[in-house]
């Protein structure tokens, strides 16, 4: 089955213990992307890539770092999370050419405390 | 730069009634236009999407959009509503090509169908 997968799904943690939440796409997607989701803010991008080790902010990028050293696999890291990082994560991906249609995983529910 | 504009945040109908969720979008060039659904608890689901073309799109469980090209707008709809599409619903734009690829999303729109 095509799909996006996240985990931890839930995820509760303290201020400045560094964690990662990891991301597999398993359609041969090049483009893959971070989102958060906070209550009348919509969906935000934090960071994306367009290949292996291609990576770029997106409009929210202050406090979590990326990585793509395979194609299948995109993990969000937070060096020292703080609680204004509190929201629900999705990753994402799609090809790059085409309908550009983009698959979200189930989301990441974090909260800092 | 694109942006979007979800004119409602909250549509309460009743079970059986039509729904419009309305979507404006601005952008300097031609752009995809998508509508995803987020039920709760649950992750993104692609409703449907205007590439080119038609401008009337039908998607899944009996939705559909019209594109406006004059209007900027892509506004839902569905003429009778169940339950079971309580859900959050957003808007998105992106560029054809070149540039982040980055899908632009409104704030949302909240359905809420009450029996």
């Amino acid at each position: 089955e095509a799909q996006v997968t996240q985990n931890p799904r839930y995820l509760i943690t303290v201020t400045g213990k560094k964690l990662t939440v990891t991301c597999s796409q398993n359609m041969n997607h090049e483009y893959m992307s971070w989102y958060r989701q906070d209550p009348g803010l919509g969906l935000r991008q934090i960071y994306y890539s367009m290949n292996v080790e291609v990576t770029d902010k997106g409009d929210v990028p202050e406090g979590y770092k990326v990585s793509r050293k395979e194609k299948r696999n995109f993990p969000l890291i937070l060096e020292s999370p703080s609680p204004n990082q509190t929201s629900l994560y999705f990753c994402a991906s799609s090809f790059l050419r085409g309908t550009r249609e983009q698959f979200f995983g189930p989301g990441t529910r974090l909260t800092v405390l | 730069a694109q942006s979007v504009t979800q004119l409602d945040s909250q549509v309460p109908v009743f079970e059986e009634a039509p729904v419009e969720l309305r979507c404006n979008y601005s952008s300097s060039v031609s752009v995809y236009l998508f509508w995803y659904v987020q039920y709760p608890n649950q992750g993104l689901q692609l409703l449907l999407k205007y590439l080119s073309g038609s401008t009337l799109v039908k998607g899944i469980n009996g939705f559909e959009a019209e594109f406006n090209k004059s209007q900027t707008s892509f506004h839902l709809r569905k003429p009778s509503v169940h339950i079971s599409d309580t859900a959050e619903y957003f808007c998105a734009v992106t560029p054809p090509q070149g540039g982040s690829e980055k899908l632009v999303f409104g704030k949302g729109t909240k359905l809420t169908v009450n029996p």
